[in-house]
């Protein structure tokens, strides 16, 4: 089966860019999307199709694909963007896969 | 507003079956692709079930033949009959509306909240 790879952990600064890679078997064919749960709440979806924004979601969330690798950038971190982030691919026979997640530290 | 609206969870014994709603609002079940997709709190995320707008469903190795996934158009909800339930399916459940591109990817860009599965004796 398909599995995408994220870093458990990533601290940041407050003010600075908080950098969380996805990685996977021929990732760069494939269209990644990246979720954002805080503690408690449901996942929001912040990035789809591999740069697109969701309306409601901050400019200073981006996202950008390489060949080997998912990246989603967080530009001027807050303390309100401490959460768990996940990716999520599509694959023709595992179908919706999940990257085990990042927490993200703002501190 | 598009929402979502999960129901239905709750403790429930090994050998159990369970039904979860999730009650939609602004959004057409009939018309969109959902899921469902579970997370043991503190872990990462699961998909349980997928029903396309064809209804055409999907259901990973570890759940085909237990659960089942449809929906009531007439009442706008998403349901998931969980049969013979066992404790590695203790989890938050949440229903998902999202997008599918045939052949390219599949998301989801709007959840409810969670629904709480507990399976112990």
């Amino acid at each position: 089966s398909y599995e995408l790879t994220q870093p458990l952990s990533v601290s940041v600064a407050p003010g600075r860019t908080a950098i969380i890679t996805c990685g996977g078997d021929n990732i760069g064919t494939k269209s990644v999307h990246w979720y954002q749960q805080k503690s408690g709440q449901a996942p929001v979806l912040v990035i789809y199709r591999d740069t697109m924004r969701p309306s409601g979601i901050p400019e200073r969330f981006s996202g950008s694909h390489s060949e080997t690798t998912a990246t989603l950038t967080i530009i001027r971190a807050q303390a309100g963007d401490e959460a768990d982030y996940f990716c999520q691919v599509w694959d023709t026979k595992s179908s919706v896969v999940f990257g085990g997640g990042t927490k993200l530290t703002v501190l | 507003e598009e929402q979502l609206v999960e129901s239905g969870g709750g403790l429930v014994q090994p050998g159990e079956s369970l039904r979860l709603s999730c009650a939609a609002s602004g959004v057409s079940v009939s018309s969109s692709f959902m899921g469902w997709v579970r997370q043991v709190p503190g872990t990462g995320l699961q998909w349980v079930a997928i029903i396309h707008r064809t209804a055409d469903k999907w259901y990973p190795d570890y759940v085909r033949g237990r659960f089942t996934v449809s929906r009531d158009d007439s009442r706008n909800t998403l349901y998931l009959q969980m049969n013979s339930l066992n404790p590695s399916d203790s989890a938050v459940y949440y229903c998902a509306v999202g997008v599918t591109i045939p052949g390219l990817t599949e998301y989801f860009h709007l959840w409810g909240q969670g629904t709480l599965v507990t399976v112990s004796s």
